[in-house]
């Protein structure tokens, strides 16, 4: 069975550094065409992707917001990180991490997502 | 980057209706990587059709996807009670950065 789980603070301080794990169960990020993206929402508002990691450690990010993401992989756990800097209110969100397995023809897009984690910026 | 406009924002439509909810991309993509998914209350988001027109996974087939180009259509027959959710389409090219549309809820009338 596969499973996703998102962990993380649930409140930081402005100008503050976010980092979320994602910790994930029933795949492996080492088989090829897999992938891990992070996503959130804010409250009432629509779904953001944020960043994405591939099996060969390929890594993409939003254009408005990669000055200030980093996702990293750590196969041996099977977890993903993503780092946020400089946390401003407007990032209060639920953050998603979520699997792409892109072992057909075409791709089935997010097929597993974690329940989130709810992060609030307040000072 | 690719945007997503979703439209119309909110769909009012009566149990056993058919809803049409519609994805255009600010330029051509590639059919093989348009997706949608279903958001309830307080849940994660749900896969319910990849690549254009393919059902994900145990989704009935009361829901169904096409389009081509920049234009993209989601349909929904025969509303069940379960179907009034927000749904959201998703470009995820795997040699690009990846966009949601902002949604389409569809709501009881």
């Amino acid at each position: 069975q596969v499973t996703l789980r998102e962990s993380g603070p649930a409140l930081v301080r402005p100008r503050q550094t976010l980092t979320l794990t994602c910790s994930f169960t029933g795949f492996s990020l080492t088989s090829t065409g897999m992938s891990v993206s992070w996503i959130r929402q804010p409250p009432g508002k629509a779904l953001e992707w944020l960043a994405r990691i591939d099996w060969d450690d390929d890594k993409y990010y939003s254009t408005s917001l990669k000055t200030r993401l980093t996702i990293s992989k750590d196969t041996s756990k099977n977890q993903v990180v993503l780092t946020v800097t400089n946390m401003d209110p407007a990032d209060t969100a639920t953050y998603y991490c979520a699997r792409l397995y892109a072992n057909r023809w075409p791709p089935t897009a997010l097929d597993v997502w974690g329940q989130g984690t709810r992060v609030t910026v307040s000072s | 980057e690719i945007v997503l406009t979703q439209s119309p924002g909110t769909l009012s439509l009566s149990p056993g209706e058919t809803a049409t909810l519609s994805c255009r991309a600010s330029q051509s993509v590639s059919s093989n990587y348009l997706a949608w998914y279903q958001q309830k209350p307080g849940q994660a988001p749900r896969l319910l059709i990849y690549g254009t027109s393919r059902r994900a996974t145990d989704i009935p087939d009361r829901f169904s996807g096409s389009g081509s180009g920049a234009d993209f259509t989601f349909t929904i027959s025969r509303l069940e009670p379960e179907d009034f959710a927000v749904y959201y389409c998703h470009h995820y090219d795997s040699s690009s950065t990846w966009t949601f549309g902002q949604g389409t809820k569809v709501e009881i009338k």
